[in-house]
């Protein structure tokens, strides 16, 4: 099944600044996710974005999807300590057995420095 | 609360003594699934199941096997478990199957096989 990958792997940033993650991913989607989380924790779904969807927001975050080059970015704006953390991103493939299941990247570790 | 549900949170245990781990959710949700997660490889889908005696296999079914006799249980079951299971596994449920919807995660369930 396709996977997203994250870029970067790891990525540390002072307090206030912006952090943005990058996902990449092999074939169609329906949808695309980004997920937090806290170490050694359970996933916290962020936001959905749909296919026919370029962009969208949620408080300090906001998601882009760009579906000809099949990938999605995550910012982070005015960071806070309490941001870090990992994220991941899931892709909902389209057709088949790809149709029914959320796969997700290896994750970019996000450190913010206060 | 809404909440997905996971029993242990930490298990170690011998190589081949069965073990089960629960996951329940109180939110009426037909979507339920599991993941491990390991360094380096991400989160990787184990079992799903789409409803109520509907199972199918992830993409690292090996060694696995689960049920869904009612809506709101999925038992991870390990027959005979061994070293190379050893990960942080996580439940979770959604409204309906695939990524058209949020996950929620369980808090997770830690097990090293000895």
């Amino acid at each position: 099944s396709q996977q997203g990958e994250e870029d970067p792997q790891a990525l540390s940033i002072q307090e206030g600044e912006n952090a943005t993650m990058n996902c990449s991913y092999k074939t169609s989607i329906n949808n695309l996710q980004w997920y937090r989380q806290n170490s050694g924790r359970g996933l916290v779904h962020l936001i959905l974005i749909r296919s026919n969807e370029r962009e969208k927001h949620s408080g300090r975050l906001r998601v882009t999807l760009d579906t000809s080059k099949k990938s999605s970015s995550l910012l982070i704006t005015a960071s806070r300590a309490a941001d870090t953390a990992s994220y991941f991103c899931a892709t909902e493939g389209v057709g088949g057995a790809g149709s029914y299941q959320l796969t997700f990247g290896k994750g970019t570790k996000l450190s913010v420095i206060p | 609360e809404a909440q997905v549900t996971q029993n242990p949170r930490y298990l170690i245990t011998v190589t081949g003594k069965k073990l089960t781990v629960t996951c329940s959710q109180n939110m009426n949700h037909e979507y339920m699934s599991w993941y491990r997660q390991d360094p380096g490889l991400g989160l990787r889908q184990i079992y799903y199941s789409m409803n109520v005696e509907v199972t199918d296999k992830g993409d690292v079914p090996e060694g696995y096997k689960v049920s869904r006799k009612e809506k709101r249980n999925f038992p991870l079951i390990l027959e005979s478990p061994s070293p190379n299971q050893t990960s942080l596994y996580f439940c979770a449920s959604s409204l309906i199957g695939g990524g058209a919807q949020p996950q929620h995660f369980g808090d997770g369930t830690r097990l090293s096989i000895l």
